[in-house]
């Protein structure tokens, strides 16, 4: 079993339509969980820092932590072609160094 | 822009030789570690390396190694090159040494003949 388990989809919707992204976990040790996204052939970018449980916004993303299920989630509301691209989630523990990945979801976004 | 930069950003070598990729963090991160991104592995953490000292060691080959210089722009060496090591290799820092936030490179896509 993978440390960090997230389908790859791929996941095609609509213009204007809500994305909905998870990422489930098998250690409950993580405390720091980000979500990345990357466009093809280039690097990831930092969407979404979050620390423990609760929820975070920013613009149209909300990302959620559920340590008591150890499931993650992001939200894209009104999304845009431009969100068409694919989107690892990304785990640490406290006082660690590297960052656990998942697989990536790809989406894309129809106009 | 995430202020990480990398180079090169293709590298086209054959089998056997040896490569140097070259990173330079955000101004003001310490903190700089190397990543490689293959289709069948993902993302995996190579090294990290913290104001010029090896912090820790992921999932590295031994061909491998990385230094972190004083001026804290840091080169990952590739020795004895496998047709199985081409991947993008990614270079983030941050400015703690765990725990932080790391902003990534736009990468160097390796590929081996």
């Amino acid at each position: 079993q993978k440390e960090v388990e997230q389908d790859p989809g791929p996941l095609s919707v609509p213009e204007g339509a809500i994305v909905s992204l998870n990422c489930t976990y098998s250690n409950s040790a993580f405390q720091y969980f980000m979500w990345y996204r990357q466009y093809s052939r280039k690097g990831p970018e930092l969407l979404m820092y979050t620390y423990s449980s609760g929820n975070k916004e920013d613009g149209r993303f909300t990302a959620q932590v559920d340590k008591s299920s150890k499931y993650i989630s992001l939200f894209i509301r009104d999304s845009q072609p431009s969100d068409s691209a694919t989107y690892l989630c990304a785990m640490s523990f406290p006082n660690d160094y590297k960052l656990s990945f998942g697989a990536g979801t790809t989406v894309t976004v129809r106009a | 822009d995430s202020g990480v930069t990398q180079t090169p950003k293709h590298l086209i070598t054959a089998t056997g030789q040896r490569v140097t990729l070259r990173c330079s963090p955000r101004s003001g991160d310490l903190s700089v570690y190397w990543y490689q991104q293959s289709l069948d592995q993902g993302l995996q953490f190579l090294i990290q390396y913290y104001n010029g000292e090896e912090r820790a060691k992921g999932n590295i080959l031994e061909r491998f190694s990385a230094q972190q210089f004083p001026d804290l722009h840091s080169e990952l060496n590739l020795s004895s090159l496998e047709l199985g090591d081409s991947a993008l290799y990614f270079c983030a820092s941050s400015v703690v040494n765990v725990g932080g936030e790391q902003f990534f490179g736009p990468g160097t896509r390796l590929t081996v003949l």
